[in-house]
């Protein structure tokens, strides 16, 4: 079954505005992380923002934001004031479990972002 | 930037030959991870380490062998190389388990094509 389901392959944003990139996990742990991760043409892997499943409040690093709702398990990536450089694909994932071996991130199809003048 | 080295970074090899990518870290990093990354599918792990010696599998580990003799290297290797595993292979670390908010580290990437 799929752990992380992004289910956008693709998205327009023009640029200045705000954009929402949605993420939908599954898990019966009560305890998880929740990633994002920005990975620009050139390929490499950008860690933007976490959330952990007892956070009360939901995670803001700058322009992204991660809009938690634990009870319909999603966490949406919010980017405020899109950039032209905020071209990319980005991944949402997820680390679940408290034992001691047990850290599998795991990681969603991605979402390609494209912003446009 | 982390110190995460791949090599090789490209590679192309006949199908039935034997390939090993090695990760390289100078972090000090408990966990260890390989990816792979093709269209449509995301970013899939292979296997992963949580110690010297001490791995496991990933959702993807079919055709897939690791071996992690030293805190700083996490070696995979392809017994007889396949088509199918023509991708881009990432490895990653990451401090530690207990602590959900360690975010992954990344490597440059491995592109290998298997003709």
């Amino acid at each position: 079954a799929q752990k992380i389901t992004q289910t956008q392959p693709g998205m327009f944003v023009q640029e200045k505005e705000a954009v929402t990139l949605d993420c939908t996990y599954d898990t019966s742990d009560p305890s998880y992380g929740l990633f994002w991760y920005k990975q620009p043409s050139s390929g490499e892997m950008i860690f933007l923002i976490y959330q952990g499943s007892y956070d009360q409040q939901n995670a803001t690093e700058g322009r992204y934001s991660l809009n938690f709702q634990k009870a319909r398990k999603s966490a949406n990536l919010v980017i405020s004031a899109s950039q032209l450089g905020d071209s990319a694909m980005y991944f949402c994932a997820m680390r679940e479990g408290l034992s001691y071996n047990t850290d599998k991130l795991i990681f969603g199809t991605g979402t390609r972002l494209q912003v446009f003048p | 930037d982390a110190g995460i080295t791949q090599s090789p970074r490209h590679k192309v090899t006949e199908t039935g030959t034997p390939v090993t990518l090695r990760c390289h870290q100078t972090e000090n990093h408990r966990y260890m991870y390989w990816y792979r990354q093709d269209p449509g599918h995301g970013l899939r792990l292979i296997h992963y380490s949580y110690g010297v010696k001490d791995t496991d599998k990933g959702e993807v580990s079919d055709g897939y062998s690791v071996s992690r003799s030293k805190t700083e290297d996490f070696l995979l290797t392809l017994e007889s190389a396949t088509s199918s595993q023509t991708s881009v292979y990432f490895c990653a670390i990451s401090l530690s388990g207990r602590s959900f908010g360690t975010e992954a580290f990344f490597g440059q990437g491995t592109r290998l094509t298997v003709v």
